[in-house]
């Protein structure tokens, strides 16, 4: 059974802070790595995407990538109310495209 | 441009009753996504169309569900015979059908079985 895991929170950090969402998947082969943010009673927003090790930065978001440790987090600068949701990690299993994600983490940032 | 739309947006049956659920993917994508997605869960994958036909079909649940792409862009989910666990958001996502393809995903469409 192919899992992705997440701390479903909440994760409550102040406005101005970082906040770091954490995920860690059970296929060794999964190829491909994603941070959908949703909004409640929305659909997943795609944020970012990360395929190689290390890191990798747009804006105010950075995907790092550890697949020996089978681990991908979510940086998040300056956390703005408006960040507040659920941010769902998916990953690609070995065979292609078909995202497995995880439970989502819930963010709630305060002013 | 257009992103994916889904018909309807909301949808109230009665156990029993069959359901068809509808994606326009975005222009020009070749793949197509169908998830499900409970309260407090993440989306669960159902099936893909690579064109006209089903790539993997391994997530749907049982015989009760059907999903058909005739001409490689819009989409149907059929549901026979609906349960109350079928309800949830039914979620399309369409991409242009790359291994590392980055998935798009429409408003979804919120299935209530009576």
């Amino acid at each position: 059974q192919k899992e992705v895991e997440q701390n479903s929170g909440p994760l409550s950090v102040p406005e101005g802070a970082i906040a770091s969402l954490n995920c860690t998947y059970s296929d060794r082969g999964s190829q491909s790595f994603f941070w959908y943010r949703q909004y409640s009673g929305k659909s997943p927003e795609l944020i970012m995407f990360i395929y190689s090790n290390g890191d990798k930065e747009d804006g105010r978001f950075t995907a790092q990538l550890n697949k020996a440790s089978q681990y991908v987090s979510l940086l998040i600068r300056d956390s703005q109310p408006s960040d507040s949701a659920t941010y769902l990690c998916a990953v690609t299993g070995q065979a292609g495209t078909a995202l497995i994600f995880g439970k989502g983490t819930t963010l709630s940032v305060s002013s | 441009g257009a992103g994916v739309s889904q018909t309807p947006s909301n949808k109230v049956t009665e156990k029993g009753k069959y359901v068809e659920l509808r994606c326009d993917p975005i222009s020009g994508h070749t793949a197509l996504y169908w998830y499900r997605q409970s309260l407090g869960q993440g989306p669960e994958f159902l099936i893909y169309f690579q064109g006209t036909g089903a790539a993997d079909d391994s997530g749907l649940p049982n015989d009760r569900f059907f999903a058909v792409r005739p001409e490689g862009s819009v989409s149907t989910l059929k549901i026979q015979r609906t349960e109350r666990g079928d309800s949830a958001v039914y979620l399309c996502a369409s991409g242009e059908g790359l291994s590392t393809d980055t998935q798009y995903f429409g408003p979804g469409t919120r299935l209530t079985v009576l």
